[in-house]
This record gives structure tokens, sequence and C-alpha cells, in this order.
């Protein structure tokens, strides 16, 4: 049983557009990580988020931790074709992570 | 910098074959761990050590070994292979900043059993 769901699944947009994707849980976590992952790759980390409320910026993208500390957020703004990836959050909870199922993002030129 | 190296990149074993998957560090991590990542399910935890001579088991170690005699190698080892372990295998080394693991993932090695 997986402890985070991230929705959506699949998401395609147009370069330019914007876009967020979402990472939830019941579970309450002591960090948060996102990760990208390009095909033939492993993971690459992003950022982690520690506090609830968190909001951290990385270019044009802005991750947020929920208050709670049970679910979190990528959005990215005017999305290039190098943005295309999958996009994995992971909890962090007894010094182990559990990771979601992971969101394909394809961005079109 | 090499990072994680992983080895073989592509392999197909036949039901029953045994092997084992190389996977080294240069970072000087204590921690290294084995995942599997199948379609729809993420990245699930095989074998995870916390330094050299100390393995434990993750959330899906039936049909695994490892064991890590060095800081650097932590190898996978495949005693019987199903086809239910036909996956892509990651290695993972780490360190703690005290809120969670830093990880660093190898490339990747895409297993096929027949």
């Amino acid at each position: 049983t997986q402890l985070l769901e991230q929705s959506p699944q699949f998401l395609s947009i147009q370069e330019g557009e914007n876009l967020t994707v979402y990472c939830n849980s019941s579970s309450v976590f002591s960090s948060l990580q996102w990760y990208r992952q390009e095909p033939g790759e492993g993971p690459v980390l992003l950022v982690t988020v520690v506090t609830g409320g968190e909001v951290k910026k990385l270019k044009r993208l802005t991750f947020q931790f929920g208050d709670a500390r049970k679910d979190s957020s990528l959005h990215i703004t005017a999305a290039q074709p190098g943005d295309t990836g999958l996009y994995l959050c992971a909890g962090a909870y007894d010094y182990k992570l559990s990771f979601g199922a992971g969101t394909t993002v394809t961005v079109r030129a | 910098n090499a990072g994680v190296t992983q080895t073989p990149k592509f392999q197909v074993l036949k039901t029953g074959q045994s092997m084992t998957l190389q996977c080294a560090q240069d970072m000087n991590h204590e921690y290294m761990s084995w995942y599997r990542q199948d379609p729809g399910m993420g990245l699930r935890l095989i074998h995870y050590s916390v330094g050299a001579g100390i393995t434990d088991q993750g959330e899906v170690p039936n049909g695994y070994n490892v064991s890590r005699s060095t800081t650097e190698d932590f190898p996978l080892r495949l005693l019987s292979a199903a086809p239910s372990q036909t996956s892509v295998y990651f290695c993972a080394s780490s360190y703690s900043t005290g809120y969670g693991e830093k990880l660093f993932f190898g490339s990747g090695t895409q297993l096929s059993v027949l």
C-alpha cells in the first residue's frame, strides 16, 4: 500500500502553459522530497520541504508543503520542453522514504 | 564525478537463473539502498544498509539478498529469478540531513526475466 498518492498520473501541456502536480497522503511526514526522473536515468532530487506551510522556489518551480505536513504540490510556471519528465514525491518517516507512483509530464514545443 | 555506478544497464534472464546487480559509490556515504520501479507503483525499497556489515530488509525483500562488505559496494543478488522480478532496479547512496535522507541514484538496471 502506497502512502503517497500523486495526481494526475499523466499531464501533457503546451510550452508556456502552467501546471500543478499534487502529492497527497493521510500520513504525516517529517519532510517531503520532490524528484525528477528522465528516461533511462535515476531520479534526481529537486527539493526537500520540512516545515508545514513551507514554500520553496527553484527558478520556475514552486514547491509547497501542506500545513499539516500530509500533502504537497509542485507548480511549474511557463513550462518548457526541458521540464518533461517523471516527477516523484517522497515522504520521510522513521528515517525511511515512501515514494509516490509519479506524474509523467510532457511539455510540447 | 562518478557518484553511484550500476552495472549492467540491461539484463535478460531465464526463470531460475541467478545473477548479481552491482552498485558502487564514491561519495563515502554510509547509507545505501536498492529500489525497484514498476509502472504505476513508484519506487519500492528492497534492502538497505546503514554501514559496512549492516543490512536490513525493506518493503519488498523476498527473492533478493544483499551484503555490504565495504562502504563503497552494495551488490544485489537474485538467487532464482522469477518473471515477477522483471523491473527496473535502482541503487542509491545517501546521507542524513537531520530531517531526512538525501538520496543519489544510479542510472538503473533494466531486468527482464523470461
